[in-house]
């Protein structure tokens, strides 16, 4: 049972366009909705994250949009780069910092 | 600050084997989880240590076992492997009821 689905799997989009990655929960008892980015042959890296008592959350480029009603969430990469070519992950965690993954989207910006 | 290590960075080893895999969190952290990522896959979880002692586990065998040292440190021990044990092997560090969790480079475990 998955309890994160994140779409889509793959994305490829021209420098400076704006990808938009989607996850959807089904626990509501998750309270903290953070976002990866993961080069490959490193570990993920922390990019953003937010909490659902806020709807939307914006740094530097990175954008998380959160609408709980629906149990779905977004990640928005404005301006994006060349070197924003990673796989992105969506997370979504419970209870003692149980961290659920989505299956990951890899994104290729092309120059 | 050195960020969460794990070693070694890669390893191989036959089916039927056993490994240990060792992560040292983030200076301050006293909380480790371990997960594993097959490839093209999210990370699972597998288990998580606090106080030393295993607070919750995945949906993972008995196979799958771990330790905290009282320096927070953590290892991670896999026996009888088998081919489909193979994956990258990430150890992620927190403090107690924090849910910002850093990542170290992970360990990629080939069994053949």
């Amino acid at each position: 049972q998955q309890q994160v689905k994140q779409s889509p799997q793959s994305l490829i989009v021209q420098k400076g366009g704006i990808p938009i990655i989607n996850c959807a929960y089904e626990n509501t008892a998750f309270d903290y909705f953070p976002w990866y980015q993961q080069f490959p042959g490193k570990g993920p890296a922390l990019l953003i994250a937010i909490r659902p008592d806020v709807s939307e959350k914006k740094e530097g480029r990175f954008t998380i949009s959160f609408n709980k009603s629906a149990k779905q969430f977004s990640l928005h990469i404005m301006d994006s780069q060349p070197g924003d070519s990673a796989t992105y992950f969506c997370a979504a965690v419970g209870n003692f910092n149980k961290f659920y993954f989505g299956s990951g989207t890899k994104l290729n910006v092309k120059p | 600050d050195a960020g969460v290590t794990q070693s070694p960075t890669h390893l191989i080893k036959t089916r039927g084997q056993q490994v240990t895999l060792r992560c040292s969190p983030k200076s301050g952290h006293d909380t480790v989880s371990w997960y594993q990522q097959a490839l093209g896959q999210g990370p699972q979880f597998i288990f998580q240590y606090y106080e030393e002692e295993e607070r919750q586990r995945g949906n993972f065998p008995d196979r799958f076992s771990g330790h905290q040292f009282p320096n927070y440190s953590s290892e991670l021990n896999v026996n009888a492997l088998l081919l489909g044990d193979s994956a990258l092997y990430l150890c992620a560090s927190s403090l107690q009821w924090n849910t910002e969790a850093f990542f170290g480079q992970g360990t990629r475990l080939t069994v053949v």
